[in-house]
């Protein structure tokens, strides 16, 4: 089936070690998102691929990047993780930007210790 | 804050019951989108609908908005234990934003 997988479901990492999330699609979709979600918040977009097209969301923290070698996958990079970055990164793909429905992975939780 | 604004937060009803959740959102949209998220799961798309559309149905979901009053509501019919889950509004504004509102939590009991 087609679909969005993101690896790995469940992340632990040291607080200021630099950590990598990964999404891969199956879709053929242009363009790629990352959210973040605390809990019981709603998901909060960090940035968009249209694309190669990089859009970084005005308050997205500098310590967020972003790369999206081909079509298939995006990576979120975290280069010195605070404890205030523990939440849920959920990756999600759509057509094309704006008036389509995005297809959401299962998500990585993070964990800072 | 810039999110929609969902109510109620958290919503208990008993299965076959009719559920009703609403979002008021601040500034003109092109679109709007509800989302189902089950707990530890991603997001599940479930309607979009247009700013020049009032009513949108789907199974038995049933979809308004009220452009006038920036508002729009979900209605799930005849509730399933397996409905139970976290319920977003979603908008796309005519300044080129996307933003998630705060989201209803349902318990439907078997």
């Amino acid at each position: 089936d087609a679909m969005v997988i993101q690896n790995p479901r469940y992340q632990v990492t040291q607080f200021g070690k630099p950590v990598t999330l990964s999404c891969s699609q199956t879709l053929n979709h242009n363009v790629m998102y990352w959210y973040q979600q605390k809990s019981s918040q709603a998901p909060k977009l960090l940035f968009h691929y249209y694309d190669k097209d990089f859009n970084n969301e005005a308050d997205t923290p500098d310590n967020f990047q972003s790369r999206r070698p081909n079509t298939s996958f995006c990576f979120l990079d975290i280069r010195s993780p605070g404890l205030g970055d523990a939440a849920m990164y959920l990756c999600a793909t759509s057509r094309d930007y704006r008036a389509e429905p995005q297809h959401f992975g299962d998500g990585t939780r993070l964990s800072i210790l | 804050s810039q999110q929609g604004e969902e109510d109620p937060q958290a919503l208990s009803i008993q299965e076959g019951e009719n559920a009703t959740m609403n979002c008021s959102y601040k500034t003109s949209i092109n679109n709007l989108q509800w989302y189902r998220q089950n707990s530890g799961r991603g997001l599940v798309h479930l309607i979009l609908i247009r700013s020049n559309e009032r009513e949108k149905h789907s199974g038995r979901l049933r979809v308004t908005l009220d452009t006038s009053k920036k508002s729009s509501s979900l209605l799930i019919t005849a509730s399933r234990a397996a409905d139970t889950a976290s319920y977003f509004c979603a908008t796309d504004n005519t300044g080129n934003q996307f933003y998630f509102g705060t989201g209803t939590s349902l318990t439907v009991i078997p």
